[in-house]
């Protein structure tokens, strides 16, 4: 059964522009959750996705965004980024929000 | 709030010891812990799973305990070995109404164990 994808590996944006990470969960897995690691703050919670649909969000701004289509798949966002969203950006995946599996992650640099 | 603590920070130990690894947590209403092993630059790799109606689990060479009344977690490494070495994090999910847990882990600052030939 293949893991948790995630692309890209690695990232190097500038301040200002956006980017979309995406997240392709466990074959069969519907929730799908995202967090940011960095070494000041550690892992934090940014959201989950349950069919589709948000069902919990972290303490982030709005610059932060999520969706998941109907084959489970994610996409997140960040719009205008900044210096300190450079950082490790992981997703996992669940079935029904048990035991968690994570990607290999992607590399933010912002510039 | 949910807050996770992790002691100690760092460990240090020779080859064939048993270690132990703590975790406390502010909320007892924790649903599920979970314990995971990171590698420099890499994801997490999910170690245990310990739901809520158990006390604890094993895998191999390690075992994990889940204490809601006191709000702790331990993690047992018997024999270490040089490839145990990594950061180690706890993490504590939240009870949803149906009794299963949201997908929103609250994690630990982890305990990077290193472990000499």
């Amino acid at each position: 059964k293949a893991g948790v994808t995630q692309t890209p590996r690695y990232l190097i944006k500038t301040r200002g522009q956006q980017v979309t990470l995406s997240c392709s969960p466990i074959s069969g897995h519907r929730s799908v959750s995202w967090y940011q690691q960095t070494p000041g703050q550690g892992l934090q919670f940014l959201f989950e996705y349950f069919s589709e649909t948000q069902r919990n969000k972290g303490n982030f701004p709005g610059r932060f965004s999520g969706r998941q289509f109907s084959n489970s798949r994610s996409e997140m966002n960040v719009s205008t980024l900044e210096l300190g969203d450079s950082a490790l950006y992981l997703c996992a995946s669940s079935l029904y929000s048990g035991e968690q599996f994570f990607g290999p992650g992607t590399r933010l640099t912002v510039l | 709030k949910q807050e996770v603590t992790q002691i100690p920070a760092a460990l240090s130990v020779p080859e064939g010891e048993n270690l132990v690894l703590n975790c406390s947590f502010t909320d007892s209403a924790i649903y599920n812990l979970q314990w995971f092993r990171q590698d420099p630059g890499k994801g997490l790799t999910s170690l245990l799973l310990i739901q809520s109606s158990q006390r604890e689990q094993t895998s191999g060479r390690l075992n994990a305990s889940l204490d809601k009344s006191s709000g702790r977690s331990t993690l047992y490494i018997a024999a270490s070995q040089p490839g145990d070495s990594a950061t180690y994090l706890c993490a504590g999910a939240p009870r949803r109404a149906g009794g299963t847990s949201y997908g929103k882990l609250t994690f630990g600052q982890g305990t990077i164990l290193t472990v000499h030939p």
